[in-house]
């Protein structure tokens, strides 16, 4: 199985701007693995913020954009707010294989 | 408003089974593919199972080898999840998730499997 890497945790200044990325062990990601970005705050359920790379739901902050970037999914945050301040994963689909989330980042806000 | 309810979680003994359920609601269930995510405690996210709009296809990780069983019964608008043959390390939040994209997800139920 495919390993799915993110920074485990990254801290940005309020109103600043940070990038989280998510990488695999199988080479460079590519629109083709549907990169998806969830939220989990503390004891709550996750929210789906991106799918398919760049797509937003409606709930989905204007701040928050996904893309590809140096062979990896990347989601930006831009003015971050510290409503932000959260858990961060991505989930990678394989042909043939099954989807492998990646283990998290940790964004403060501080 | 859209709604997904797991049920079914509980404290079990190691070697046992459980059947945990989703109650969906506010959309149209039929159509969509529906998945199963799980989160051990203080851990991440790990992807469990998922099923066609029909039950015609289902997927799992690996790992399970086939210690669980994901069904669904569209007439009720429930999701389904047999676990089999539970190890300590099955202990997680059990999440729904669907609707497209999985856009929607439920609040968890928790399986704890312990002697």
């Amino acid at each position: 199985q495919a390993v799915v890497t993110q920074e485990p945790s990254l801290t940005v200044s309020p109103g600043g701007t940070v990038t989280l990325t998510c990488g695999s062990s199988t080479g460079a990601v590519t629109s083709g693995h549907y990169p998806y970005w969830f939220q989990q705050k503390p004891g709550q359920a996750p929210t789906t913020l991106i799918y398919d790379t760049t797509y937003k739901h409606s709930w989905t902050p204007a701040r928050f954009s996904g893309s590809l970037l140096g062979g990896k999914a990347a989601l930006t945050l831009s003015g971050a707010q510290p409503d932000d301040e959260a858990e961060y994963y991505c989930l990678l689909s394989y042909s043939g294989a099954r989807p492998v989330f990646g283990g998290g980042t940790k964004l403060t806000v501080l | 408003e859209v709604q997904l309810v797991e049920s079914g979680g509980n404290l079990v003994q190691p070697g046992g089974s459980l059947r945990l359920s989703c109650a969906a609601s506010g959309f149209t269930f039929s159509s969509h593919w529906m998945t199963w995510v799980r989160q051990a405690p203080g851990k991440g996210l790990e992807w469990v199972a998922n099923i066609r709009p029909d039950g015609g296809e289902r997927n799992y990780v690996d790992s399970l080898k086939g210690r669980f069983t994901i069904s669904r019964d569209n007439a009720r608008n429930s999701l389904y999840l047999q676990l089999n043959s539970l190890r300590a390390e099955d202990t997680a939040v059990y999440y729904c998730a669907g609707g497209g994209q999985l856009r929607y997800w439920g609040q968890g139920t928790l399986v704890t499997v312990s002697s």
